[in-house]
């Protein structure tokens, strides 16, 4: 099974502690992409990572909030102190980015599922 | 300010018949255009996909019309099965894709038997 890989699926917090998400993309995918979906809402973008680096972060809240992507190991969103605003499912997304081919697509994890209490 | 539009929240079709989403979106930049399947507790399953170079893709079942003047995109299903019945998710990237994805908020579908 070479699917996105997302631990664990469901997540209960309470108010102040730390939440950590983690993400293992498919196998040769090296771009991975965090998006949060509120009830009822579509999915939102918040970061989007390669190996090692930060390539846009502009949908994460400057608070709290951080991921990163080391050369060995998942991608984590961390999330400081979390509130009960934070409560929600969590998408990682990768794709390829291979060379020559004009197009990307995205494949989904199966999301991490937040409650905060 | 929502980039892409999804007006209608859920559409009922009978088992057999065709399935039509549509999808409205503002930015001119969009060049990629996705829709994806959701079930309740599971993350998106990418359906199919067009490129704004082309108006129609189609694959099985499932065909997406671009029409760019418009700003206006739709995925038909035919026929629908009642295995169909999720909530449909249309996504616009820029630069081929290459650039994170702005969703809709979704449709959901129910294929009645």
């Amino acid at each position: 099974n070479a699917g996105v890989m997302q631990n664990p699926r469901h997540l209960v917090r309470r108010r102040g502690q730390e939440a950590r998400l983690r993400c293992s993309p498919m196998k040769g995918h090296s771009h991975v992409y965090w998006y949060r979906q509120l009830p009822e809402e579509g999915l939102k973008f918040m970061v989007y990572l390669q190996k090692e680096n930060i390539i846009d972060e502009s949908g994460m809240p400057k608070e709290r909030f951080s991921a990163e992507f080391p050369k060995e190991g998942p991608s984590i969103l961390r999330i400081q102190q979390v509130v009960r605003g934070d409560s929600a499912a969590y998408f990682c997304a990768s794709s390829p980015r291979i060379a020559g081919v004009s197009t990307d697509t995205q494949y989904f994890g199966p999301g991490t599922r937040l409650t905060v209490l | 300010d929502q980039q892409v539009k999804q007006n209608s929240p859920s559409l009922s079709v009978q088992e057999g018949r065709i399935s039509i989403l549509n999808c409205d979106y503002t930015n001119s930049m969009f060049d990629y255009f996705l829709w994806y399947k959701k079930y309740p507790a599971e993350g998106p399953t990418f359906l199919i996909s067009i490129s704004s170079i082309k108006d129609k893709n189609e694959d099985g079942r499932f065909t997406v019309f671009l029409n760019k003047s418009a700003k206006h995109l739709s995925l038909h299903i035919v026929p629908s099965q009642p295995g169909d019945s999720a909530v449909y998710f249309c996504a616009a990237s820029g630069n081929s894709g290459n650039t994170p994805l702005v969703f809709g908020k979704g449709t959901r579908l129910s294929v009645i038997a």
